[in-house]
């Protein structure tokens, strides 16, 4: 079955440290990655998706389908990055499957 | 883009009663989804609200238990029926596709 798994309820990190959220998922076929976020008292939103290959606010996610990943890595936390982060799968139709969701709080 | 605007943004509720949460978007929109997000769970996946037809309903989820409504392409109201407190939640009101989806501000609803 296709399932999404952070392991991690809550990472803490220090401010300037390099931070790495954790995504595995169990998916059969060629899958679409995203990664959302949600700040305090805002609503979720997209961070970025695999396919886009890009870089936003510092955060990057390698698809690794051999070790079906999809890690999310910030070489320099910032405090403003603290939020709940959640790795979410798509079969490239509307359909996602999410993750429980990672907070990240980065300490002053 | 799209901005979705989703009310009551939390409700208290009596076992027995219904709720209805309401979602607008500002712009027309092809699939709007509902989500429910229950203390500590991922964000699963309802149903989706078709404009001018039956909404799809996913496993374990009912129609008699969450009637949709999608009267347009801009708008959409799910219904919480007959409420226990299990169904105590997030509920979240979507639109989008395959490429990204954008979020209400969600419902909190708690039942006593």
């Amino acid at each position: 079955a296709q399932r999404v798994t952070q392991p991690e309820k809550l990472l803490s990190v220090f401010k300037g440290a390099p931070v790495e959220l954790k995504c595995n998922y169990s998916y059969s076929g060629s899958p679409e990655l995203f990664w959302y976020v949600q700040y305090s008292r805002q609503r979720l939103q997209l961070l970025l998706r695999h396919i886009s290959r890009e870089s936003i606010k510092g955060f990057t996610a390698d698809l690794n389908k051999g070790e079906t990943s999809f890690h999310l890595k910030k070489p320099f936390a910032q405090e403003e990055d603290s939020a709940m982060y959640y790795c979410a799968l798509s079969e490239g139709t509307y359909k996602y499957i999410f993750g429980t969701g990672t907070r990240l709080k980065v300490l002053a | 883009s799209a901005v979705i605007s989703q009310k009551p943004s939390r409700d208290i509720c009596q076992r027995g009663t219904s709720l209805t949460i309401q979602c607008q978007v500002d712009s027309q929109v092809t699939m709007m989804f509902w989500y429910r997000q229950q203390p500590g769970q991922s964000l699963t996946l309802i149903a989706t609200a078709n404009q001018g037809s039956e909404a799809t309903y996913e496993s374990g989820f009912v129609i008699d238990k969450f009637p949709i409504s999608r009267p347009n392409l801009t708008f959409s109201t799910l219904t919480v029926s007959n409420m226990s407190p299990e169904d105590s939640s997030i509920y979240l009101c979507s639109a989008g596709g395959s490429e990204k989806l954008f979020f209400g501000s969600g419902t909190q609803l708690s039942v006593l």
